[in-house]
């Protein structure tokens, strides 16, 4: 069970970036993405694939199709500029969690 | 004020064994799913272990299954992960993170304890 993401994306200041995630399992099971700066605790952004908590500023969004999840940022701040990892479960057996490989945002 | 804060990590040698905590403050952590979750130099996050409220169900990651245990003290508020035959591919900040029903997901995490597996 593997979740796919991009190794990077750039964004201009103010304009929309995209982050995908991809994995078999994520047309049955929800999906949750994580914000991480270095030297930082993660910070859960998105969770059920497009519920945002309220602690996350409302250009934060998520979606879904099939088997792809989207993290979208529309107008990007540099404050964004972070690791995001998208998180699943595996749907066999006992639940194991899954970690996408990380996205690294630039916002330039 | 909700935090989680491990500590316990440090420099070990291959074969060795090291105990973290997770102390939680402002909440009980026995009340709440915990987690495990690492990250290697330079990589990504990687999930190891849950205990449910009561430490009587757990799971592990097939990669540290066997040689780490999880546990915890509802008395001093603290979640273990007991460490045995430690590997260089276990060196990581290992973090701990509650799991919190209404999210379906990590909503409070520490800043994480540093593991090094070397000789």
């Amino acid at each position: 069970f593997e979740l796919t993401q991009p190794p990077s994306v750039s964004v201009s200041l103010g304009q929309t970036a995209s982050i995908t995630c991809s994995g078999a399992a994520l047309s049955k099971q929800y999906c949750y993405w994580y914000q991480k700066k270095p030297g930082q605790a993660p910070l859960l952004v998105i969770y059920k694939d497009n519920e945002r908590p309220s602690w996350i500023p409302d250009r934060f969004s998520g979606s879904s199709s099939g088997t792809i999840v989207t993290l979208t940022i529309t107008g990007a701040q540099p404050e964004d500029e972070a690791d995001y990892y998208c998180q699943s479960a595996d749907n066999r057996g006992p639940y194991d969690l899954v970690f996408g490989g990380g996205t690294t945002l630039t916002v330039v | 004020e909700m935090q989680l804060v491990e500590s316990g990590g440090g420099l070990v040698q291959p074969g060795g064994s090291l105990r973290l905590s997770c102390v939680g403050s402002g909440l009980l952590v026995s009340d709440y799913w915990m987690h495990w979750v690492r990250q290697a130099p330079g990589k990504g996050l990687v999930w190891v272990s849950r205990s449910n409220s009561d430490g009587t169900r757990t799971n592990y990651a097939d990669s540290v299954k066997g040689r780490f245990i999880i546990s915890r003290d509802s008395a001093k508020n603290t979640l273990y992960l007991q460490m045995n035959s430690l590997r260089a591919d276990d060196t990581a900040v290992y973090f701990c993170a509650r799991f919190l029903v209404r999210y379906d997901a990590f909503d409070l995490w520490g800043l994480g304890t540093m593991v090094t597996v070397s000789s």
